[in-house]
C-alpha cells in the first residue's frame, strides 16, 4: 500500500482558510487520493477525493499538485466544528480490495 | 437513505461470550469493510468483502469471522471474546473507487 505522510497537528483560527497538506510521493498512476475526517467520539466521515484534476464540494476543496506526488485538503473558511483527525489515504483499484488503511492523520485543532 | 446502519451501538461482553455485530447498508454498494479503532488509536481492518459471497481477511482479523451472504449485509461475529477485543467498531461500504459510507460504531467492552 502506498503511503502518505501528514504533520501530526495543526492550528487554525475560526473563520480563516485551513490548507492540510500531504506528501504521496510513491502514488500510481491508478491511485484516487481520498481524504476523511473524524470528530471525537465518533465514526470517520468521506470528505473529498480525486484522481488528477483539482476537486471541489460543499465540504471542502483538493487540490491536487502535478505530478501527484502531493495534495492539499483546503477547509475554505473553519468552524469549531472541523476540528477533527484529518486522514490524508490512497485508494487503489488493483488487486481488488481498494481497501483503505488509515495512518495517523493531522489533527486539526480550531480556536475561536 | 439510512446509509450505513450498526447494532447494537454499545455492548458489554464477559470473556469467552460471543456476538455477532451487525451491518446493514442500502446504498448497494459492493465493498464492505470492518474496522476496529482502539482508544487513542487509528482504525485498522479487520475483514473486507467485495461481493456477495466473497471475503477476505485484513490487517487483524484473528478471533473474527465475517460473512457476505446478501450485498446488503456483512455481519461481524466475534467467538469467545477476550479483554484484547475491546474496542470500537467500525462497519464501512464503497462502491469502486468512491468515498466509503462509515456507520456509527459499536462500542464494545470484553470484561
Amino acid at each position: 500500500d502506498a503511503k502518505t505522510t501528514q504533520p501530526n497537528s495543526m492550528e487554525s483560527n475560526e473563520e480563516e482558510p485551513v490548507h492540510l497538506p500531504c506528501n504521496h510521493s510513491t502514488i500510481s498512476g491508478t491511485d484516487y487520493i481520498h481524504w476523511y475526517r473524524q470528530l471525537p467520539s465518533q465514526g470517520p466521515e468521506y470528505v473529498i477525493h480525486g484522481l488528477t484534476s483539482n476537486v471541489n464540494n460543499r465540504m471542502a476543496s483538493l487540490a491536487i499538485a502535478e505530478d501527484r506526488k502531493s495534495s492539499t485538503l483546503i477547509l475554505h473558511r473553519a468552524t469549531l466544528r472541523d476540528a477533527a483527525v484529518y486522514y490524508c489515504i490512497l485508494r487503489s483499484p488493483q488487486g481488488g480490495s481498494e481497501k483503505l488503511v488509515f495512518g495517523k492523520g493531522t489533527k486539526l485543532t480550531v480556536n475561536p | 437513505n439510512a446509509g450505513v446502519t450498526q447494532t447494537p451501538k454499545f455492548r458489554i461482553l464477559k470473556i469467552g461470550q460471543s456476538m455477532t455485530l451487525q451491518c446493514t447498508q442500502d446504498m448497494n454498494h459492493n465493498y464492505m469493510y470492518w474496522y476496529r479503532q482502539d482508544p487513542g488509536m487509528g482504525l485498522k481492518l479487520i475483514y473486507y468483502s467485495v461481493g456477495a459471497g466473497i471475503t477476505d481477511k485484513g490487517e487483524v482479523p484473528n478471533g473474527y469471522n465475517v460473512s457476505r451472504s446478501t450485498t446488503e449485509d456483512f455481519p461481524l461475529r466475534l467467538e469467545l471474546a477476550a479483554p484484547s477485543q475491546t474496542s470500537v467498531y467500525f462497519c464501512a461500504s464503497s462502491n469502486s473507487g468512491g468515498g466509503y459510507t462509515f456507520g456509527s460504531g459499536t462500542r464494545l467492552t470484553v470484561v
